[in-house]
């Protein structure tokens, strides 16, 4: 099955830095997600972004299908952007059914 | 308030015992998920119902069973022949032609 590998596993920074998560899929893919886990478990999307750019306040996303990898950016980190992100990507099974498969995460801690 | 809703938070269970976790949802979404989280790693999916009535096994589905009888609700029973239930459990639900997937915020099962 495709694989999904994060780096890095673990991003300790100082309030006010910036960084850089990338994602690396095995196979080609018709679906990327970027998720934040915070702290109490909650899983939020952050973006949809199987191909191309996105920009949403501080963070943005970029994915190059044709390369097999997402970035995903966080400027001006805040300690509220600590937890766990994740990328998860969807192949589409011949029942129609999208499966997601997820990365082992990028654990964040942002100090003050 | 639009959402996921999962129930209880936590749950603790003795060896032997099966136990059934809350998964409802109102954002009238066609399909339902259920996802295993083990400690640093990322989601498995369990089970998933793509309409009520039906749902198709996942990734890791021995040792757990599950029903949709309505659309809004999609429970899952840990039963006994699961060896290691314990884990952080997440439900999810997306519209079927969609492929964003959203969270419920969890319930964290520990077996005594």
């Amino acid at each position: 099955g495709i694989q999904v590998e994060q780096s890095p596993p673990d991003l300790i920074l100082q309030e006010g830095a910036n960084s850089t998560l990338r994602c690396n899929f095995s196979d080609s893919v018709n679906n990327l997600q970027w998720f934040h886990q915070n702290p109490w478990g909650q899983l939020i999307n952050l973006f949809y972004i199987p191909s191309g750019t996105k920009q949403n306040g501080r963070l943005s996303a970029t994915t190059v299908a044709t390369e097999r990898y997402s970035l995903l950016y966080i400027s001006s980190s805040q300690t509220t952007d600590s937890g766990v992100y994740f990328c998860a990507v969807g192949t589409r099974m011949n029942t129609g059914f999208q499966k997601l498969v997820f990365g082992t995460g990028t654990r964040l801690l942002v100090s003050p | 308030d639009g959402g996921i809703t999962q129930s209880p938070k936590y749950l603790f269970r003795k060896e032997g015992q099966n136990v059934t976790l809350s998964c409802e949802q109102n954002l009238n979404h066609d399909a339902m998920y259920w996802y295993r989280q083990d400690p640093g790693q990322g989601l498995r999916l369990i089970y998933y119902s793509q309409i009520v009535n039906d749902f198709q096994k996942g990734d890791i589905a021995e040792g757990y069973s599950v029903s949709r009888e309505k659309k809004e609700s999609f429970p899952l029973t840990v039963t006994s022949a699961q060896k290691n239930p314990t884990a952080f459990y997440l439900c999810a639900s997306s519209m079927w032609e969609s492929d964003t997937q959203y969270f419920g915020p969890g319930t964290r099962l520990t077996v005594l």
